[in-house]
């Protein structure tokens, strides 16, 4: 069955510091989120993705966010200067449609741990 | 506007007993709404999903759930419980004429099952 795939697990970084998570979404997918989930908070919505522009974002996703298809395969998300309270367990999902008819496919998430 | 509440943030079973998981929602319009399962260092995995269609809906591992608009409930339930089916358990809405198909979670419900 395929997958969406998230690279790295888990990911420790220094406040301050840059960091990029990385996701594959399934192949022929074209619509692509992301979520987060602060540690026992409920997942929230961070941002949808589609034909190589943002489609709708939260009031979290806010200028230290951004979002990337570099290539035919990889869906990234950037926070330019970690906070403390960036600290959570972040879902990539894919769908082929707009999600209703097909559903969303998650990855196993990363988690991120700022220190 | 749309939200979900859990009613249960855990619930615990003996195997072989019934499980009900309790969901309610409110939403402006007609909603469509999802079960989401994630096991331990896994992603979230789709149980099931109503899309206005058949308000009994059956999914995987024999869950099914019931749309009931008067109660603005979708409550999961499955007959038997399995010890497999120790997890935690997501109610999910998203709006029908949502654009961004933005999906709005529930607090989660960790299901245990005792032997």
């Amino acid at each position: 069955e395929p997958e969406v795939t998230q690279t790295p697990s888990h990911q420790v970084t220094q406040m301050g510091q840059e960091v990029i998570l990385r996701c594959v979404p399934i192949s022929n997918h074209l619509y692509f989120y992301w979520y987060r989930q602060i540690l026992g908070q409920k997942v929230e919505f961070l941002v949808s993705f589609y034909n190589n522009e943002i489609s709708e974002k939260s009031e979290i996703f806010d200028d230290q966010f951004s979002v990337e298809r570099p290539d035919g395969s990889n869906f990234t998300l950037k926070i330019r200067s970690t906070k403390l309270e960036d600290s959570a367990m972040y879902f990539c999902a894919s769908s082929a449609g707009s999600g209703l008819l097909g559903g969303y496919t998650f990855g196993s998430g990363t988690r991120l741990t700022v220190v | 506007a749309q939200s979900v509440t859990q009613l249960d943030s855990h619930v615990s079973v003996s195997e072989g007993t019934p499980v009900l998981l309790r969901c309610n929602y409110s939403s402006s319009y007609s909603p469509s709404l999802f079960w989401y399962v994630q096991h331990p260092n896994k992603g979230l995995q789709l149980l099931l999903k109503y899309t206005s269609a058949a308000t009994l809906v059956k999914g995987i591992n024999g869950f099914e759930a019931e749309f009931k608009k008067s109660e603005t409930s979708f409550h999961l339930t499955k007959p038997s419980a399995h010890m497999s089916d120790a997890a935690e358990y997501f109610c999910v809405v998203t709006l029908s004429n949502n654009a961004g198909n933005m999906l709005t979670f529930g607090g989660g419900t960790r299901l245990m099952v005792k032997p």
